[in-house]
This record gives structure tokens, sequence and C-alpha cells, in this order.
């Protein structure tokens, strides 16, 4: 089975605090993707990846940075953490060639 | 840009019953991939069902299948004989075929079903 973990299931910083959330995925993706979910908005996509060192901006870039330095490993950061970044982040996997994304559990964080 | 509208933040239906949970889409591309994923409480999200938009026929799986009406961009999903177990927010999710952007999702806003004994 595919397995994506994340790094922490719930995390608080505080403002101004520089943030990595870390995600790990285990079957060789090409594609990885940072989501942030919100009520009553869904799911948005801040950034992906399609390849190692590549990245495009998803939806909603702003206060976010990626890192992908090797294929099963894929980095968001908050450079400076605020309180309307308080929410819930999902990392997700694919390759190519299947039309499926698999999630990670997901980082409730927190910014105080 | 695509956009998928989910018009139910939340619905009920009584275990054994069937229920549809609604999704509309907008896109000007021809062929594209729609998705149903299932996030149950406190779980990861996982795929419920898919549709190829060049494909006719709707996507049956088991308990769950689709209503695709490609001209009227309506997505929608039934879950037939409910279970406690498919209480979930409910997510419809749109995926281009072109080019590196092909790989990405589009979400709905979710819709939160409750399953009532």
């Amino acid at each position: 089975d595919v397995k994506v973990t994340q790094s922490s299931r719930y995390l608080v910083k505080r403002t101004g605090e520089k943030v990595f959330l870390e995600c790990v995925q285990d079957m060789d993706h090409e594609n990885m993707f940072w989501y942030r979910q919100d009520p009553g908005l869904g799911l948005r996509l801040i950034y992906f990846s399609y390849d190692v060192k590549m990245k495009e901006k998803g939806d909603i870039p702003e206060g976010y940075s990626v890192s992908r330095e090797k294929k099963e490993r894929f980095s968001l950061i908050l450079e400076s953490a605020s309180t309307n970044q308080t929410s819930m982040y999902l990392c997700a996997s694919s390759t190519g060639g299947t039309h499926e994304q698999f999630f990670g559990p997901g980082t409730r964080l927190t910014v105080l | 840009a695509q956009t998928v509208t989910q018009s139910q933040p939340e619905m009920s239906v009584q275990e054994a019953e069937t229920v549809t949970l609604s999704c509309t889409y907008d896109t000007s591309e021809s062929d594209y991939y729609l998705f149903w994923y299932k996030q149950p409480p406190s779980r990861q999200m996982i795929l419920v069902i898919r549709q190829e938009a060049y494909k006719q026929q709707n996507a049956t799986e088991n308990r769950f299948s689709v209503n695709f009406q490609k001209a009227a961009k309506s997505f929608s999903l039934k879950i037939s004989d409910s279970q406690l177990g498919d209480a979930a927010m409910y997510f419809c999710a749109y995926r281009s075929r072109l080019g590196t952007s092909g790989s990405r999702l589009t979400f709905g806003e979710g819709t939160q079903l409750t399953v009532n004994p």
C-alpha cells in the first residue's frame, strides 16, 4: 500500500516563527502536493512538485514556500507564521500514470 | 480556471437508505477526470470513485455510483444502503488532462454526511 506520512499530527507555533511541515511518501511518486483545508472552503492547493527540485505555485502560495531535494520528501515552509495560517495541512502524492492522489493524515497547525 | 461547487454543506441519511450528494463544475476542457473523495473523522482522505469524461457510462463501485451529466457539468454521488461507516466529509474533485498541471486536483467545498442509526 502507498503510504504518505506527515511529520506531526498537531503543531502549535507562535506568530513570526519559521515553521517546517514535512511529508514523505514511499511509493516513488513523481508528483507531490500541499493543500490547506478550511471549513467551507474545501481543499486549496498551495504548491505542488512534479519532479525533484521542480515546483509550481498553486492557488494560494502567498506566505508559503516549498522544498523538494529528494523524490520522496516534500517540505512546506512558513517563513513567518501568522494567525491566518492556522489550518489543517494535507500532503498528497501521485504518479503520472495513475489518476489517484494518496493523502497523508494531515497536520493541524495552530498559530498563536 | 476550473471551479467545483458542492452546494450541500451537510446531508443526513438513515442507515440502509439512499442518499445523493451533488457536485457541479465549470471547465472549458473536453477531456478530464472527476473524483469523489471521502474523509472520515480523524482519518486519511481516500478515493471513493473516479469518472473519465470521455466515458459515457457512469462509474460504479459497490454501493457507490455516480450520475455524470457532461453537458450539464454535473457529477453527483449516490450512496445506496448507507452504513454508519459512510459518515464522513465527501469532496468532489476535478483533474485536467493537460500539461504538468494535469496532475493537480481542484476540490469543492465538501459535504458533511451524517448517517443516523
